[in-house]
């Protein structure tokens, strides 16, 4: 059973530009949950989805980024018109359910250029 | 707001000695407290949980307390190994979203020969 698979590992945008990073939760998993970590900081709470539903986006700014779970296929964290601010490593993890243990992927390491 | 904190400064200890790590929180009493282990460029390992109405927990070498009236949660980590050099993190959850994660900024732990 392969853990949870983010990719891509590493990303260089330049301002402006689209980031798509994508999320393949453990299997049997229907929960995920992504978590941004800037430079020396801890990680916070951006957005938790189940299949084809937002749940939680409290953590997520109000613009340019987005996020989706479809019914078939990876959970995409989109960022728009990216800036030199949003260079983050961002984390996905996934669950069971919500009341079960949550593991994480080895995170996307986005650089705005 | 509902902070958790941890000492931001690593803390160096000798090989075979207990590693004791601190999370401070403020306002209400979360309803779980987990601690996770991070390594450079890696995703969060999760360690333990503990529950509100549990006062102690633990797993091999590792052990977790949690004390609501010092509004604290103590990490140890008897025996400790170089191995054991990481960040540990703590994050506390709301009852009502259990993997939605309030982290603290970790501690970083440097076991020496």
């Amino acid at each position: 059973n392969a853990g949870v698979m983010q990719n891509p590992r590493h990303l260089v945008r330049r301002r402006g530009q689209e980031a798509r990073l994508r999320c393949s939760p453990m299997k049997g998993h229907s929960h995920v949950y992504w978590y941004r970590q800037l430079p020396e900081e801890g990680l916070k709470f951006m957005v938790y989805l189940q299949k084809e539903n937002i749940i939680d986006e409290s953590g997520m700014p109000k613009e340019r980024f987005s996020a989706e779970f479809p019914k078939e296929g990876p959970s995409i964290l989109r960022i728009q018109q990216v800036v030199r601010g949003d260079s983050a490593a961002y984390f996905c993890a996934s669950s069971r359910g919500e009341g079960d243990e949550a593991f994480f992927g080895q995170g996307t390491r986005l650089t705005v250029v | 707001s509902q902070k958790i904190e941890q000492n931001s400064e690593a803390l160096n200890i000798q090989e075979g000695k207990t590693a004791t790590l601190t999370c401070n929180y403020t306002n209400y009493s979360p309803a779980y407290l987990q601690w996770y282990r991070q390594d450079p460029g890696r995703g969060p390992v999760f360690l333990l949980l503990i529950r509100e109405n549990e006062k102690e927990k633990r797993k091999e070498r590792l052990k977790v307390t949690f004390d609501t009236t010092l509004k604290q949660s103590l990490f140890h980590i008897t025996a400790s190994q170089p191995a054991d050099s990481a960040t540990y993190l703590c994050a506390r959850s709301p009852q009502d979203n259990f993997n939605k994660f309030y982290f603290g900024s970790g501690t970083k732990l440097n076991v020496k020969p």
